[in-house]
């Protein structure tokens, strides 16, 4: 059981929105510290996707965007695409544990 | 831009020192935080330490009395060591950059190696 909590699996046909939930305490998310995103293909390393909570790295499309707002967090994803079938990952801080990851969430592109 | 690769045995029996090496190309490994990532097969992340290049360094508090890692900024790379080694502790390691550490923010990791399979048994 992570301390960040993600749904295990989300999924949304071509072309629609999904959204994936990354919740915490007052001890992590809630005491202000930034959230992280990463996406991870299959067989691959993670990568990247949003940081400082809601920022894009260069290369990344502006289909995906984060939010964050108390003690949860939120990645989401409009005009899905058969490619962003993957795993995703937060992380943030905690005041007591240090670094962590959520447990991910695996998108499905029905 | 800067690239990571890990190295080291892909096989290492139970209560022995699990040790690799990651090799920073494409920039120097000064003035930036280093971090180590591990991954059970068909699991999730868990974040095992970092160093900065000075060598101070910070541990994930469930691991801090099996691992050290150290840097070689002579070789452009850093390293890890995690002893006793289980089962449990047979993942995929990724070593990446730990970027923008600040008091409101333990930063996100960027860029990441390819990783590496290290299994343990005997």
């Amino acid at each position: 059981q992570s301390v960040l909590t993600q749904p295990p699996s989300v999924s949304g046909a071509p072309g629609q929105r999904v959204t994936i939930s990354c919740t915490g305490s007052s001890s992590n998310i809630g005491a202000g510290y930034d959230v992280h995103w990463y996406q991870q293909l299959p067989g691959t390393a993670p990568k990247l996707l949003i940081y400082g909570n809601s920022n894009r790295p260069s290369g990344v499309p502006d289909r995906f965007s984060g939010s964050k707002s108390g003690t949860s967090a939120s990645l989401a994803i409009t005009g899905l695409q058969a490619e962003d079938e993957a795993d995703y990952y937060c992380q943030s801080y905690d005041s007591s544990l240090s670094g962590l990851f959520g447990g991910g969430t695996k998108l499905t592109v029905l | 831009q800067v690239q990571l690769q890990e190295s080291g045995p892909g096989l290492v029996k139970p209560s022995e020192t699990l040790s690799l090496t990651c090799t920073v190309s494409g920039g120097s490994i000064s003035s930036y935080y280093w971090s180590w990532i591990r991954q059970p097969p068909g699991k999730g992340l868990e974040w095992i330490g970092y160093i900065y290049y000075s060598g101070s360094t910070n541990y994930n508090p469930s691991l801090k009395s099996r691992v050290t890692i150290s840097v070689d900024t002579s070789k452009n790379q850093f390293s890890l060591k995690l002893s006793s080694v289980t089962a449990a502790d047979t993942a995929v390691y990724y070593c990446a950059r730990l970027v923008g550490p600040t008091v409101t923010t333990f930063g996100w990791f960027d860029p990441w190696g390819q990783g590496t399979l290290v299994t343990v048994s005997s």
